[in-house]
């Protein structure tokens, strides 16, 4: 049971150039999210969607874009990487909205901008 | 929006020692979790608790509602417990917007 992947794990992006962070989970979640996590700061929500073809905005999503066009996966696109993108990336999902609803994580994906 | 707190920042302790890590919240909440994150690697969820106690082998974590306040205590520290603990919070307002997430905990445990 592969649970969130997430690919890569490591990249090195030159300023201005465009990737996208690919996030995939095999547990039928509805639930999916993008996190940052930066030095001595809490992880903070980029993007998170409910469902397929419904997205929405977190707390951070300057300089992001997400699709989510099947309940697998939820890509996360950086269209003009800039300094301030460095940072580990989280993907997460969990079944539903709920108190006792326990969250998956992949593991990470540590993007550099140089 | 919530604010998480957590105490201390960094924590070394010998091999064997009782660790206890906090975690205080602002606003009421429906579930809090605790997540285990090793250096270079993905995160874990060790914990979601939303009132009294629940204990995992050596990981035992509580919930105080009205205090707005878990602690996660490690009995027997061993230097494989090293790992950033992380405290999270979902809130009760019925959005589906994620986790709050407290800054973490770096526990180093020397053998």
């Amino acid at each position: 049971n592969a649970g969130v992947t997430q690919t890569p794990k490591f990249r090195i992006l030159k300023i201005g150039q465009s990737m996208t962070l690919q996030c995939a989970q095999d547990m039928n979640h509805n639930y999916m999210y993008w996190y940052r996590q930066d030095p001595g700061m809490g992880l903070k929500l980029i993007y998170y969607s409910v469902g397929a073809g419904i997205t929405d905005k977190g707390e951070v999503p300057n300089g992001y874009n997400v699709s989510r066009s099947t309940t697998e996966d939820f890509p996360l696109r950086l269209e003009l990487a800039a300094p301030s993108q460095t940072s580990v990336y989280f993907c997460a999902s969990s079944p539903r909205w709920a108190a006792n609803t326990e969250a998956f994580f992949g593991q990470g994906t540590r993007l550099t901008v140089v | 929006k919530n604010e998480v707190e957590q105490s201390p920042q960094n924590l070394t302790a010998q091999e064997g020692e009782f660790i206890t890590i906090n975690c205080s919240y602002s606003v009421g909440i429906s579930a809090l979790h605790w997540l285990q994150q090793h250096p270079g690697g993905g995160i874990v969820s060790l914990f979601m608790l939303s009132s009294g106690k629940k204990k995992h082998g050596r990981l035992i974590a509580t919930i105080n509602i009205q205090e707005k306040h878990s602690s996660l205590h490690i009995t027997a520290s061993h230097p494989r417990d090293s790992a950033v603990y992380i405290c999270a919070v979902r809130g009760s307002g019925g959005g589906a917007d994620g986790l709050t997430f407290g800054k973490g905990t770096h526990l180093i445990i020397q053998p």
